[in-house]
């Protein structure tokens, strides 16, 4: 079974809906992220958490907001999906050490109609 | 904050060359540089990665090189294959930053790559 894993894997939306993205890890790492990927821009950081009770905004936080309902599972809701929020959405997870290295999920590629 | 840019954004190549993606970091601060594979369809998977005490790293076809002066580094691939053909990024972190900074990567902006049989 995958370390990071991702629901759903594809999601097609009509704007104004609300949509929850979810990940959930087996790794037993303390630290997970969102991202969004867009053509030419590649990763940019949407909400990061470094614990249950600990929640972050990263560089493109509007319209977006999270929830970290256990060590193991972090959510990213879009409130209001809107079309140029149209985008491939990956979960990261990371572990505390002498490194940062992160380990990503699958992806959910979201379209916005 | 970090600032990272990695060019070119796509390269071609034929089988069996050499490949090479460069990215220059802003903050003399960082001191961790991975590098990650993105397959179609699935997310970025590490690489190689490389910490600022050392200038170069292997894995059998895959180098990076590191130099803090400059504040560049670089992804060597020889003897490339068509399953090398990916999207990869680059990324710099402190992970003793303090801060806004603490535990986060930059990302470069992605190289299409593209080996042809």
């Amino acid at each position: 079974d995958a370390d990071v894993t991702q629901t759903p894997r594809n999601r097609i939306t009509k704007t104004g809906k609300r949509i929850m993205l979810e990940c959930s890890q087996t790794k037993g790492h303390d630290r997970m992220y969102w991202y969004r990927q867009d053509p030419g821009l590649g990763l940019r950081l949407i909400y990061y958490s470094f614990d249950v009770k600990d929640i972050n905004k990263g560089e493109i936080s509007d319209g977006y907001s999270v929830s970290r309902q256990a060590q193991a599972k972090f959510s990213l809701s879009l409130e209001s999906a809107i079309p140029n929020q149209t985008a491939l959405y990956f979960c990261a997870t990371a572990g505390t050490g002498s490194t940062d290295t992160q380990y990503f999920g699958p992806g959910t590629r979201l379209t916005v109609l | 904050g970090e600032n990272v840019e990695q060019h070119p954004s796509t390269l071609s190549v034929q089988e069996g060359d050499s490949a090479v993606i460069k990215c220059t970091y802003s903050d003399s601060a960082s001191n961790y540089f991975p590098w990650y594979k993105q397959e179609l369809g699935k997310g970025p998977q590490l690489i190689i990665d490389i910490r600022s005490n050392v200038g170069e790293k292997k894995d059998q076809r895959i180098a990076v090189t590191l130099n803090k002066t400059a504040k560049h580094f670089s992804l060597h691939i020889t003897e490339t294959q068509p399953e090398d053909s990916a999207v990869y990024f680059c990324a710099a972190s402190n992970p003793h930053a303090g801060g806004t900074s603490y535990g986060k990567l930059t990302f470069g902006q992605g190289t299409i790559l593209t080996v042809h049989p």
